[in-house]
């Protein structure tokens, strides 16, 4: 089993829609939950990251961790098509990065 | 910000040479920096940590003779592939951790394509 499963995808949703992208994972002793994104050929980008378990908003995202599920989440709202990429949860674990297998998004116009 | 830069962006080399690749933090100190390796449609596989004034810490299967790094300042680490074959062929991103003492806040390059021949 991965210590990070994440979904591949790919996902397709209208232009506006409602995004949601999941990760679980095993290692209980995971305090930090980042998200990155990637654009084709291109190296990730940190959208954002949280501590430990709750919620954090930051403009049309909203990142969730529910520890108590080893589940996390990323809401995209209003989705646009340049949101379309590939989106890769990670987890810190001694100093080092664990990152999901990455779910490709379409956005269609 | 955090800007992290790398150079180049893509290159080309035949079998047998070496390549060095930089990695550069350009508005941050980083103490810590990362080198990946990610394959068409995979997710990132770490290769090393590269920790400033130290030996890297390589990852259980990357053979570290082959893959040389080096990490002179705290705002410039090098990737060396030495003896480059077609199977390294790959693309290769490199982070700077902006944090101190967890790897949360990492910032990554834009990576670089090597094709070898």
């Amino acid at each position: 089993q991965k210590e990070v499963e994440q979904d591949p995808g790919p996902l397709s949703v209208p232009e506006g829609a409602i995004v949601s992208l999941n990760c679980t994972y095993s290692n209980s002793a995971f305090q930090y939950f980042m998200w990155y994104r990637q654009y084709s050929r291109k190296g990730p980008e940190l959208l954002m990251y949280t501590y430990s378990s709750g919620n954090k908003e930051d403009g049309r995202f909203t990142a969730q961790v529910d520890k108590s599920s080893k589940y996390i989440s990323l809401f995209i709202r209003d989705s646009q098509p340049s949101d379309s990429a590939t989106y890769l949860c990670a987890m810190d674990s001694s100093y080092k990065l664990i990152f999901g297998s990455g779910t490709r998004l379409l956005v269609r116009p | 910000g955090a800007v992290v830069s790398q150079h180049p962006s893509w290159v080309i080399c035949k079998s047998g040479t070496s390549v060095k690749i930089e990695c550069r933090s350009l508005d941050f100190q980083a103490t810590t920096m990362f080198w990946y390796r990610q394959f068409p449609k995979q997710s990132l596989m770490l290769m090393a940590t590269s920790n400033e004034g130290s030996k890297a810490t390589y990852e259980q299967g990357v053979e570290k003779d082959k893959f040389l790094i080096n990490h002179a300042s705290l705002t410039l680490s090098t990737l060396t592939v030495t003896s480059a074959h077609p199977e390294d062929s790959s693309f290769y991103i490199c982070s700077a951790n902006k944090g101190q003492g967890s790897s949360y806040e990492q910032y990554f390059g834009p990576g670089t394509r090597l094709t070898v021949t």
